[in-house]
Protein backbone atom coordinates (compact mmCIF):
# COMPACT_ATOMS: atom_id res chain seq x y z
CA UNK A 1 0.00 0.00 0.00
CA UNK A 2 1.04 3.51 -0.49
CA UNK A 3 1.83 5.68 2.23
CA UNK A 4 2.11 9.65 2.11
CA UNK A 5 3.84 11.44 4.96
CA UNK A 6 3.88 15.45 5.16
CA UNK A 7 6.34 16.18 8.17
CA UNK A 8 5.26 19.32 8.74
CA UNK A 9 2.08 19.78 10.98
CA UNK A 10 2.44 23.38 11.23
CA UNK A 11 4.05 26.24 9.25
CA UNK A 12 4.39 29.75 8.88
CA UNK A 13 5.56 32.11 6.88
CA UNK A 14 5.78 36.02 6.30
CA UNK A 15 2.97 37.65 3.71
CA UNK A 16 5.05 38.30 0.86
CA UNK A 17 8.09 35.90 1.74
CA UNK A 18 8.57 32.05 0.43
CA UNK A 19 7.90 29.12 2.15
CA UNK A 20 8.30 25.22 1.28
CA UNK A 21 6.14 22.81 2.57
CA UNK A 22 7.23 19.41 2.21
CA UNK A 23 5.90 16.01 1.40
CA UNK A 24 7.17 12.19 0.86
CA UNK A 25 5.95 8.82 -0.35
CA UNK A 26 6.27 5.53 -0.64
CA UNK A 27 5.18 3.36 -3.49
CA UNK A 28 6.60 0.45 -5.97
CA UNK A 29 4.53 2.17 -8.54
CA UNK A 30 5.73 3.40 -11.23
CA UNK A 31 2.77 4.85 -12.65
CA UNK A 32 1.33 7.64 -10.34
CA UNK A 33 0.14 10.95 -10.12
CA UNK A 34 0.73 13.54 -7.18
CA UNK A 35 -1.05 16.56 -6.30
CA UNK A 36 -1.23 19.41 -3.41
CA UNK A 37 -4.88 20.51 -2.29
CA UNK A 38 -5.67 23.19 -0.21
CA UNK A 39 -8.53 23.05 2.31
CA UNK A 40 -9.30 26.61 3.74
CA UNK A 41 -11.50 26.80 6.89
CA UNK A 42 -14.48 26.44 4.40
CA UNK A 43 -13.61 22.43 4.63
CA UNK A 44 -14.05 22.51 0.71
CA UNK A 45 -10.69 20.59 -0.84
CA UNK A 46 -8.95 22.69 -3.68
CA UNK A 47 -6.48 21.37 -6.10
CA UNK A 48 -3.52 23.65 -6.45
CA UNK A 49 -0.69 21.32 -8.34
CA UNK A 50 -0.81 18.26 -10.04
CA UNK A 51 2.73 16.56 -11.14
CA UNK A 52 2.26 13.51 -13.37
CA UNK A 53 5.39 10.88 -12.24
CA UNK A 54 6.09 10.19 -15.66
CA UNK A 55 7.14 13.94 -16.31
CA UNK A 56 10.76 15.14 -15.24
CA UNK A 57 9.85 19.10 -15.59
CA UNK A 58 8.13 20.09 -12.19
CA UNK A 59 4.73 21.36 -12.65
CA UNK A 60 3.95 25.44 -11.39
CA UNK A 61 1.06 26.75 -11.32
CA UNK A 62 1.51 31.01 -11.04
CA UNK A 63 2.75 31.39 -7.41
CA UNK A 64 2.85 27.76 -6.35
CA UNK A 65 5.73 25.28 -7.93
CA UNK A 66 6.75 21.70 -7.06
CA UNK A 67 10.27 20.55 -6.66
CA UNK A 68 9.76 16.23 -7.65
CA UNK A 69 12.45 14.22 -6.59
CA UNK A 70 11.25 10.83 -7.96
CA UNK A 71 14.79 8.68 -6.50
CA UNK A 72 14.30 10.47 -3.49
CA UNK A 73 9.97 10.09 -3.80
CA UNK A 74 9.92 13.71 -2.62
CA UNK A 75 7.44 16.44 -3.64
CA UNK A 76 7.46 19.84 -1.84
CA UNK A 77 5.20 22.24 -2.92
CA UNK A 78 6.71 25.73 -2.64
CA UNK A 79 4.51 28.87 -2.40
CA UNK A 80 6.43 32.18 -3.89
CA UNK A 81 5.09 35.79 -2.78
CA UNK A 82 2.57 33.98 0.18
CA UNK A 83 -0.59 36.17 0.68
CA UNK A 84 -2.77 35.98 3.84
CA UNK A 85 -5.73 34.08 1.53
CA UNK A 86 -2.74 31.17 0.90
CA UNK A 87 -3.35 30.47 5.24
CA UNK A 88 -4.64 27.14 5.24
CA UNK A 89 -4.21 23.61 5.72
CA UNK A 90 -2.41 22.04 2.82
CA UNK A 91 -2.37 18.16 1.41
CA UNK A 92 -0.25 16.09 -0.44
CA UNK A 93 -1.73 13.34 -2.05
CA UNK A 94 -1.18 10.41 -3.83
CA UNK A 95 -2.91 8.22 -6.87
CA UNK A 96 -1.85 5.56 -8.38
CA UNK A 97 -2.53 5.25 -12.53
CA UNK A 98 -5.09 3.83 -14.16
CA UNK A 99 -8.53 3.95 -14.06
CA UNK A 100 -10.62 5.25 -10.77
CA UNK A 101 -8.25 5.02 -8.06
CA UNK A 102 -8.60 6.69 -5.12
CA UNK A 103 -6.42 9.81 -3.42
CA UNK A 104 -4.41 8.54 -0.41
CA UNK A 105 -3.36 11.58 1.45
CA UNK A 106 -0.73 12.75 3.72
CA UNK A 107 -1.90 13.99 7.39
CA UNK A 108 -1.59 17.46 6.11
CA UNK A 109 0.37 20.95 6.99
CA UNK A 110 -1.05 24.14 8.40
CA UNK A 111 -0.22 27.15 6.88
CA UNK A 112 -0.45 30.13 8.96
CA UNK A 113 0.51 33.63 6.55
CA UNK A 114 1.77 36.98 9.27
CA UNK A 115 0.60 40.06 7.82
CA UNK B 1 -21.54 26.05 -13.29
CA UNK B 2 -22.46 24.27 -10.18
CA UNK B 3 -20.04 22.38 -7.69
CA UNK B 4 -20.31 19.52 -5.59
CA UNK B 5 -23.09 20.27 -2.95
CA UNK B 6 -23.30 17.78 0.23
CA UNK B 7 -26.15 17.91 2.76
CA UNK B 8 -26.55 18.08 5.64
CA UNK B 9 -23.63 20.94 6.00
CA UNK B 10 -23.43 19.53 9.80
CA UNK B 11 -25.57 16.78 11.35
CA UNK B 12 -25.79 16.02 15.08
CA UNK B 13 -26.78 12.85 16.08
CA UNK B 14 -27.29 10.79 19.20
CA UNK B 15 -25.25 7.20 19.40
CA UNK B 16 -26.96 4.36 17.82
CA UNK B 17 -28.84 6.40 15.70
CA UNK B 18 -28.94 5.53 11.70
CA UNK B 19 -27.94 9.21 9.27
CA UNK B 20 -28.02 9.74 5.39
CA UNK B 21 -25.33 11.97 4.13
CA UNK B 22 -26.26 12.88 0.45
CA UNK B 23 -24.00 14.02 -2.13
CA UNK B 24 -24.47 15.62 -5.64
CA UNK B 25 -21.64 15.87 -7.98
CA UNK B 26 -21.53 18.19 -10.85
CA UNK B 27 -23.86 17.41 -13.56
CA UNK B 28 -22.44 14.73 -16.42
CA UNK B 29 -19.47 13.38 -14.02
CA UNK B 30 -19.58 9.50 -14.20
CA UNK B 31 -16.96 9.24 -11.45
CA UNK B 32 -18.02 9.46 -7.21
CA UNK B 33 -15.99 9.18 -4.44
CA UNK B 34 -16.95 9.73 -0.81
CA UNK B 35 -13.68 10.25 2.16
CA UNK B 36 -13.70 10.97 5.78
CA UNK B 37 -11.98 13.56 7.62
CA UNK B 38 -11.37 13.08 11.46
CA UNK B 39 -8.83 13.45 13.76
CA UNK B 40 -7.76 10.34 14.64
CA UNK B 41 -7.51 8.94 10.62
CA UNK B 42 -6.61 12.03 8.38
CA UNK B 43 -8.29 11.53 4.86
CA UNK B 44 -9.46 7.99 3.84
CA UNK B 45 -10.58 7.03 1.68
CA UNK B 46 -14.06 5.24 1.93
CA UNK B 47 -15.98 4.08 -1.58
CA UNK B 48 -16.09 4.94 -5.43
CA UNK B 49 -18.64 4.60 -7.79
CA UNK B 50 -17.94 5.08 -11.61
CA UNK B 51 -20.93 4.85 -13.78
CA UNK B 52 -23.25 1.11 -13.85
CA UNK B 53 -20.38 -0.69 -12.34
CA UNK B 54 -20.35 -2.01 -9.15
CA UNK B 55 -18.63 -0.03 -6.66
CA UNK B 56 -15.26 -0.47 -5.28
CA UNK B 57 -16.10 -0.34 -1.22
CA UNK B 58 -12.48 -0.91 -0.30
CA UNK B 59 -12.39 2.00 1.80
CA UNK B 60 -15.79 1.05 4.09
CA UNK B 61 -14.58 0.79 7.64
CA UNK B 62 -17.55 -1.47 9.06
CA UNK B 63 -20.14 -2.98 7.89
CA UNK B 64 -22.31 -0.08 9.82
CA UNK B 65 -21.30 2.14 6.54
CA UNK B 66 -23.31 1.52 3.05
CA UNK B 67 -23.50 4.11 0.19
CA UNK B 68 -25.62 4.15 -3.24
CA UNK B 69 -25.66 5.91 -6.08
CA UNK B 70 -28.93 6.17 -8.10
CA UNK B 71 -29.41 6.93 -11.43
CA UNK B 72 -25.62 7.70 -11.74
CA UNK B 73 -25.99 11.01 -9.97
CA UNK B 74 -27.00 11.28 -6.65
CA UNK B 75 -25.50 9.61 -3.84
CA UNK B 76 -26.38 8.70 -0.06
CA UNK B 77 -23.57 7.31 2.08
CA UNK B 78 -24.91 5.54 5.13
CA UNK B 79 -24.19 5.32 8.69
CA UNK B 80 -26.33 2.88 11.19
CA UNK B 81 -26.14 2.27 14.21
CA UNK B 82 -23.80 5.52 14.70
CA UNK B 83 -20.22 5.27 17.04
CA UNK B 84 -18.74 8.31 18.44
CA UNK B 85 -16.23 7.42 16.07
CA UNK B 86 -17.89 7.92 13.31
CA UNK B 87 -17.45 11.57 14.08
CA UNK B 88 -15.97 12.85 11.25
CA UNK B 89 -16.22 15.40 8.27
CA UNK B 90 -17.24 13.19 5.55
CA UNK B 91 -16.28 14.63 2.09
CA UNK B 92 -17.64 13.59 -1.46
CA UNK B 93 -15.75 14.21 -4.84
CA UNK B 94 -16.71 13.73 -8.31
CA UNK B 95 -14.79 13.50 -11.99
CA UNK B 96 -15.63 13.24 -15.49
CA UNK B 97 -14.80 10.15 -15.74
CA UNK B 98 -12.50 7.62 -13.94
CA UNK B 99 -8.97 8.25 -16.36
CA UNK B 100 -5.53 9.57 -15.03
CA UNK B 101 -6.32 12.79 -16.58
CA UNK B 102 -9.50 13.51 -15.04
CA UNK B 103 -9.43 15.59 -11.97
CA UNK B 104 -11.40 14.89 -8.60
CA UNK B 105 -13.58 17.85 -7.72
CA UNK B 106 -14.68 18.41 -4.14
CA UNK B 107 -18.02 19.33 -2.36
CA UNK B 108 -17.55 21.23 1.09
CA UNK B 109 -18.60 18.17 3.33
CA UNK B 110 -20.41 16.99 6.13
CA UNK B 111 -19.35 17.20 9.41
CA UNK B 112 -20.93 14.12 11.46
CA UNK B 113 -20.78 14.67 15.17
CA UNK B 114 -22.33 11.86 17.46
CA UNK B 115 -23.16 12.46 20.45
Amino acid sequence: AQTVTQSQPEMSVQEAETVTLSCTYDTSESDYYLFWYKQPPSRQMILVIRQEAYKQQNATENRFSVNFQKAAKSFSLKISDSQLGDAAMYFCAYRSGGAGNMLTFGGGTRLMVKP
Amino acid sequence: GAGVSQSPSNKVTEKGKDVELRCDPISGHTALYWYRQSLGQGLEFLIYFQGNSAPDKSGLPSDRFSAERTGGSVSTLTIQRTQQEDSAVYLCASSVGAGDSYEQYFGPGTRLTVT
